[in-house]
């Protein structure tokens, strides 16, 4: 089946620190692929998005490259704020008629001033 | 913009008692889902909607659940006899076409005491 796999946290940084989360993914075909950003005591709002190898999704400062040959997705900021401190989600989903999200486990980012 | 809504945000219910969540997809998508987050872990894929009719569920969705599409805009999930393993935020999503992201709702935060 398919799966997605972040990279462990907490990540804890200081403040315009560069961010790397890792996350991997292992699906049949050419899933579409995304990341979603959950603040504390809210939902889940799309972060980004790449939906063909080689795509690019920005956002916020935050970028992801859809990497086929690495089967990877990892996101990055050139340098965080304090704001960003949330938990932060990779998810796919199978270019099929099933649709559903498959999500990682999370990477939760502190960030300090 | 358009976007999903549950109600109600924050359901208190006791063992044993039956709830009902309720979703408002974006009027012109297709495909629904719901999705449960136990709290501080990954967010679970339960089931899929489509054309009035269940297109795929997780083992998670056993026979104390159940979905309903009552008229044309609301989309429930309804938990028969709720268990203390049920206390859990649960999200509403929905999309046009399957390969497409998913929009989600806030999320309904159930505790079952």
């Amino acid at each position: 089946g398919n799966s997605v796999t972040q990279m462990e946290g907490p990540v804890t940084l200081s403040e315009e620190a560069f961010l790397t989360i890792n996350c991997t993914y292992t699906a049949t075909g050419y899933p579409s692929l995304f990341w979603y950003v959950q603040y504390p005591g809210e939902g889940l709002q799309l972060l980004l998005k790449a939906t063909k190898a080689d795509d690019k999704g920005s956002n916020k400062g935050f970028e992801a490259t859809y990497r086929k040959e690495t089967t990877s997705f990892h996101l990055e900021k050139g340098s965080v704020q304090v704001s960003d401190s949330a938990v932060y989600f990779c998810a796919l989903i199978p270019n099929t008629n099933a649709g559903k999200s498959t999500f990682g486990d999370g990477t939760t980012l502190t960030v300090k001033p | 913009e358009p976007e999903v809504t549950q109600t109600p945000s924050h359901q208190v219910t006791q063992m044993g008692q039956e709830v009902i969540l309720r979703c408002v997809p974006i009027s012109n998508h297709l495909y629904f889902y719901w999705y449960r987050q136990i709290l501080g872990q990954k967010v679970e894929f339960l089931v899929s909607f489509y054309n009035n009719e269940i297109s795929e569920k997780s083992e998670i969705f056993d026979d104390q659940f159940s979905v309903e599409r009552p008229d044309g805009s609301n989309f429930t999930l309804k938990i028969r006899s709720t268990k203390l393993e049920d206390s859990a935020m649960y999200f509403c999503a929905s999309t046009q076409a399957t390969t497409h992201e998913q929009y989600f709702g806030p999320g309904t935060r159930l505790t079952v005491t």
